[in-house]
C-alpha cells in the first residue's frame, strides 16, 4: 500500500476555502487516491477519490499532480461543520488482490469562526 | 440499508476478561475489515476478510482473533483483555468491485 504524508494539523476561516495537500510519492499507476474525513470520534466518512483526473462532487474538489505524487483536497467553502481528521490514502483497485487498506495519521482540520 | 452495526457501543472490561465485539453488514458485501484507533491516533488495521472462512492478518493483530463464518459478520474476539487495547474499535466493509470502504459508528474500549 502506498504510504501518504500530510501535515499534521492545519486551520481554515468558516467561508473560506480548505487545501489540504497530501504526498503519495510512491504510490504505484493502479492505485486510487481517496480521501475520508472523521469527525469527532465517529467512523471514517467518504469524501473523494481519483486515479489521473481531477475529481469533484457535492462534497469536494480532488486535485492530483499530473505526476501523481501528491494530491490536494478543496472543501470551497468551510464550515464549522467541516471541522474533522481528513486521511489520505491509497487504495490499491479492487482486482489487484491487494487487500490491505493502511491508513495513515491524517490531517486534523480546524475550522475557525 | 442499516450499513455496517457495531455491537456494543461502550464496553469496560478488567484485565483477562475475554469478550467479543460483534460486527454485522447488510449490503452483502465480500469485504470486512477491524481498525483500532488510540486517542489522538490514526486507524490501525487489525484483521481483515475478503470472504465468508477467510481471513487475514493487519498491522497490529496479536491479542485479536477474528472469524468469517457468514458474509454479514465478522466478529471480533479479545481473548485476555490487556490495558493496552483500550481503544475504539471501527468495523469497515466494502463491496467487490470497489474500494470505498463503508465504516461503522465504532465500539469504545476500555480495559482497566
Amino acid at each position: 500500500d502506498a504510504k501518504t504524508t500530510q501535515p499534521p494539523s492545519m486551520d481554515c476561516a468558516e467561508g473560506r476555502a480548505a487545501n489540504l495537500p497530501c504526498n503519495h510519492s510512491t504510490i504505484s499507476g493502479n492505485e486510487y487516491v481517496y480521501w475520508y474525513r472523521q469527525i469527532h470520534s465517529q467512523g471514517p466518512q467518504y469524501i473523494i477519490h481519483g486515479l489521473k483526473n481531477n475529481e469533484t462532487n457535492e462534497m469536494a474538489s480532488l486535485i492530483i499532480t499530473e505526476d501523481r505524487k501528491s494530491s490536494t483536497l478543496i472543501l470551497p467553502h468551510a464550515t464549522l461543520r467541516d471541522t474533522a481528521v481528513y486521511y489520505c490514502i491509497g487504495h490499491p483497485p479492487s482486482t489487484s488482490g491487494t487487500y490491505k487498506y493502511i491508513f495513515g495519521t491524517g490531517t486534523r482540520l480546524k475550522v475557525l469562526a | 440499508n442499516a450499513g455496517v452495526t457495531q455491537t456494543p457501543k461502550f464496553r469496560i472490561l478488567k484485565i483477562g476478561q475475554s469478550m467479543t465485539l460483534q460486527c454485522t453488514q447488510d449490503m452483502n458485501h465480500n469485504y470486512m475489515y477491524w481498525y483500532r484507533q488510540d486517542p489522538g491516533m490514526g486507524l490501525k488495521l487489525i484483521y481483515y476478510s475478503v470472504g465468508a472462512g477467510i481471513t487475514d492478518k493487519g498491522e497490529v493483530p496479536n491479542g485479536y482473533n477474528v472469524s468469517r463464518s457468514t458474509t454479514e459478520d465478522f466478529p471480533l474476539r479479545l481473548e485476555l483483555a490487556a490495558p493496552s487495547q483500550t481503544s475504539v474499535y471501527f468495523c469497515a466493509s466494502r463491496p467487490t468491485g470497489r474500494e470505498k470502504l463503508f465504516f461503522g459508528s465504532g465500539t469504545q474500549l476500555s480495559v482497566l
